[in-house]
């Protein structure tokens, strides 16, 4: 079975914050995928990036980082200076690796607002 | 390159009624996924759709069912509504040979159920 834990269900920072988002997870398979997606009031889900079990390199694109630790089964998403575009819900993601169906699983998510 | 449309964007029916909610997947995807995602929770996988069967199912009941047609646009049809059936419905496309790890998703629809 597949699980993933957003514990922060709502989080609150100062314009030009830098904020971390955390993201744990549950999972039998050997291989399988992360994901991490923005949800902006409007509703439509943004993917904001996709990573394999098989590469715990971190990554950082623009203000955007993302900590993959399988040791610790987590994939930590921070947010360098924080902007008010930023405030959104954000949803960790997983999904085993295979040929055809994969079912993914998302967590409950976080809801960051960006205060001005 | 026209992205994923859902219609209608809202709705509201009455317990006990059918409804069915349309998705028109992004140009060249051949894969679809329908999502449900009660306030303040995370999208539930519902089912997927490719080339016109069904591919996998959550843990739904067989009153949720779907189609996909030969232009790969997909409906949700959900019979005898309940309360708890109010939530917004997403639908997502993938490319091919990518299905979950490459999924775009739609506006969603809104539906209350009263």
């Amino acid at each position: 079975a597949q699980k993933v834990t957003q514990a922060q269900t709502e989080i609150s920072v100062v314009e030009k914050e830098d904020v971390t988002l955390d993201c744990v997870y549950e999972t039998r398979d050997t291989t399988y995928y992360l994901f991490w997606y923005k949800q902006p009031p409007s509703g439509e889900l943004v993917f904001l990036i996709r990573r394999n079990s098989f590469d715990e390199q971190n990554e950082i694109s623009g203000r955007y980082s993302w900590n993959f630790q399988k040791s610790t089964s987590s994939f930590n998403f921070t947010i360098t200076a924080s902007q008010v575009v930023d405030s959104a819900v954000y949803f960790c993601a997983l999904s085993p690796e295979g040929e055809g169906y994969q079912k993914v699983t998302f967590g409950t998510g976080t809801k960051l607002q960006v205060i001005p | 390159e026209t992205g994923v449309t859902q219609s209608p964007t809202h709705l509201i029916k009455t317990r006990g009624q059918q409804v069915t909610l349309r998705c028109s997947s992004q140009s060249g995807h051949n894969t679809v996924s329908w999502y449900q995602q009660a306030l303040g929770q995370g999208p539930q996988f519902i089912f997927q759709y490719y080339r016109e069967e069904e591919n996998g199912r959550g843990n739904f009941p067989p009153r949720f069912s779907g189609l996909q047609f030969p232009n790969y646009s997909s409906e949700l049809n959900v019979n005898a509504l309940e309360l708890d059936d109010s939530a917004l419905y997403l639908c997502a496309s993938s490319p091919p040979r990518t299905s979950a790890i490459e999924q775009y998703f739609g506006p969603g629809t809104r539906l209350t159920v009263t």
